[in-house]
């Protein structure tokens, strides 16, 4: 299996831009998670799918983030507008059940910089 | 509320010598814990993890690590650090209630020193 999958791996814009940020799960995982990692604040969980629902969105910073999962094999996260605050490396990962026991795969990284 | 503690940002050790990574975590639940390693420019990848059945646990590149409730941590081990093993280690702790949200440490870097 090719892992989880994610692009772009880097994106530089400038603020007030819409930025998008795509993920492909490991197929047949039927949790995908968004992380966000930053110096300050470290690893954070923004929001959480299972069969493509969302469960939990209590991480997403603001009303400028949101998160779609049209399919199983794709999920993106949208910041609009952005702010140089948002700079950060985000991180996708899925896993196969919801077990408390179970790994979460994670992807390279899109490491985001906001001008 | 779970969390996760893990003592000492940056540790340094030299080529061959034992690495030891401390992590103390709280949960009002017992513990599902993970240790994770994330080399530059890569995301994590899972190093082990303890599921209640033995309290030490091995995994990948020779890392160990013990859970022992009465002191309520999880701290990584290797006997004999590799250059190989210079990157960033985090510890994780999930729920043991079904749900697998995971709460990370703030991450300890490991410098092996020729």
């Amino acid at each position: 299996d090719a892992g989880v999958i994610q692009s772009p791996r880097h994106e530089v814009t400038e603020m007030g831009q819409e930025v998008t940020l795509r993920c492909k799960p490991i197929s047949g995982h039927d949790y995908l998670f968004w992380y966000r990692q930053t110096m300050m604040r470290g690893l954070e969980l923004l929001i959480y799918f299972n069969n493509n629902v969302p469960i939990d969105d209590s991480g997403m910073p603001e009303d400028r983030f949101s998160a779609k999962m049209p399919n199983a094999s794709f999920s993106t996260l949208k910041i609009q507008p952005s702010e140089p605050r948002d700079s950060a490396v985000y991180f996708c990962a899925s896993s196969l059940s919801k077990g408390a026991s179970e790994t979460q795969y994670f992807g390279p990284g899109t490491r985001l910089l906001v001008l | 509320a779970q969390s996760v503690t893990q003592l000492g940002s940056h540790v340094s050790v030299s080529e061959g010598a034992l690495v030891l990574l401390r992590c103390n975590y709280s949960s009002s639940v017992p513990p599902y814990l993970f240790w994770y390693v994330q080399y530059p420019n890569q995301g994590l990848q899972l190093l082990l993890k303890y599921t209640s059945a033995a309290t030490l646990v091995k995994g990948i590149n020779g890392f160990e690590a013990e859970f022992k409730k009465s002191e309520t941590s999880f701290h990584l081990t290797k006997p004999s650090a590799h250059m190989s093993d210079a990157a960033e280690y985090f510890c994780a702790v999930s729920e043991g209630t079904g749900a697998n949200n995971l709460f990370f440490g703030t991450g300890t870097r490991l410098t092996v020193i020729p």
